[in-house]
Order: C-alpha cells, then structure tokens, then sequence
C-alpha cells in the first residue's frame, strides 16, 4: 500500500500563475477529500468527492480554485490566477465509503505564491 | 450541523505526565469518533477511533472512550514521550456522504 501520493512536495510561484496540485488515492478507496492547512484558519475542507463525483464544494474559496476527480485514480486542484493569499499546505486525503472508515492523509503540498 | 470541540493549546508538559486533551461534540445519528496526530512537515495519521458508544480506541498507549451521554472523547495517555509532541486532532464522521468534521486541533510539547 504505497498510501495517499500528492505531488509536488513544494511549488513556489508567483503571483498570477497557474497552480495544479495533484493527487493519487489509495487504490479502492471511493472517497476523495482536499484540505487546506495555514496558521491562521487551521485546517479547512475545501472540497470533497464520492465515487468520482464532488458533494461538497462548499469550501472552495472562490471561483479561482477548481477541483477535477477523472476517475477513481487521480484528482487535482487548480488555482488560476493564485494569490499570495493562497500560500499554505495542501492535502489529499481517501477512505473507504464507511462512516466508520478513517481518512488517510498524503504528506502534503506546501503552496507558496510571491 | 456537525461540530467538534478541542482544548485551546498549546500544551506543554514534562517528559512522563500524564495527558489529557478534551474533545467534544455535536452530531446527528451515531458518528464515529477519530483522533489524528501531525506531526510536522507530515500529513495527519490515525491514532485511533472508536465507532460507537463506550468503545474504548487505544494505540501507541493513548486512549479514548465514546461517551454519548456527555458527547465526549477525550484522548489520554498515562507517561508522555518527547517523541509524542505533535498537533492532535479530534474528528467525527457522520450524516450524508460520511461527511468528516476536524476540530481546530492542540499542539502538545513535551520537554525532557
């Protein structure tokens, strides 16, 4: 079980870029989460999915940041245009369709926009 | 909707105390009941769970009971360890789609 795979570790970019975070779920897992960690406001859910499909955008910041799941393997998180308002950690996190199923965390993705 | 409850942090304790992080909740149904631990630069693991009520969740000499009559789930461990400074976190999971609630989190220091 190689666990939740997020890639880059690290992106650091300026102000006006495009930001794409990606994620690998555990294999079998039908549920997919992004959060996002910063000092300030902890950590916030900002979107997750179920079967591919997302449930609760709800905590999308704004119309800059958008979240794709194309099948059960892969999701990513884009940013576009980022903000240095946007620098933080990311994580992906999957799990299992029961409620008593714990998620598991990827290792992160630390944002940092000048 | 749901919440979750956490002690203010952070908590600093010496090297074999005992630790108490209070954590309580308000949920529709029956949730389950989750403690993560961070550790830094890493992602958050599960430390243990306990999905009904009285279910004791234990790992790595931490412990929790589900106390629906207080809507508790306080996490404990009788000797802490340096090793054990982390950020701790409480969370349910319950309702529609599982969705999963985190509480803001509590930083625990341990000095030698």
């Amino acid at each position: 079980d190689a666990g939740v795979i997020q890639s880059p570790r690290h992106e650091v970019t300026e102000m006006g870029q495009e930001v794409t975070l990606r994620c690998k779920p555990i294999s079998g897992h039908n549920s997919l989460f992004w959060y996002r960690q910063t000092m300030m406001r902890g950590l916030e859910l900002l979107i997750y999915f179920n079967n591919n499909v997302p449930i609760d955008d709800s905590g999308m910041p704004e119309d800059r940041f958008s979240a794709k799941m194309p099948n059960a393997s892969f999701s990513t998180l884009k940013i576009q245009p980022s903000e240095p308002r946007d620098s933080a950690v990311y994580f992906c996190a999957s799990s299992g369709g029961l409620d008593n199923s714990p998620l598991h965390f990827g290792n992160g993705t630390r944002l940092t926009v000048t | 909707g749901n919440s979750v409850t956490q002690m203010e942090g952070p908590v600093t304790l010496s090297e074999e105390a005992f630790l108490t992080i209070n954590c309580t909740y308000t949920a529709t149904g029956y949730p389950s009941l989750f403690w993560y631990v961070q550790y830094p630069g890493e992602g958050l693991q599960l430390l243990l769970k306990a999905t009904k009520a009285d279910d004791k969740g234990s790992n790595k000499g931490f412990e929790a009971t589900y106390r629906k009559e207080t809507t508790s789930f306080h996490l404990e461990k009788g000797s802490v360890q340096v090793s054990d400074s982390a950020v701790y976190f409480c969370a349910l999971r319950s309702g529609g789609y599982q969705k999963v609630t985190f509480g803001t989190g509590t930083k625990l220091q341990v000095i030698p």
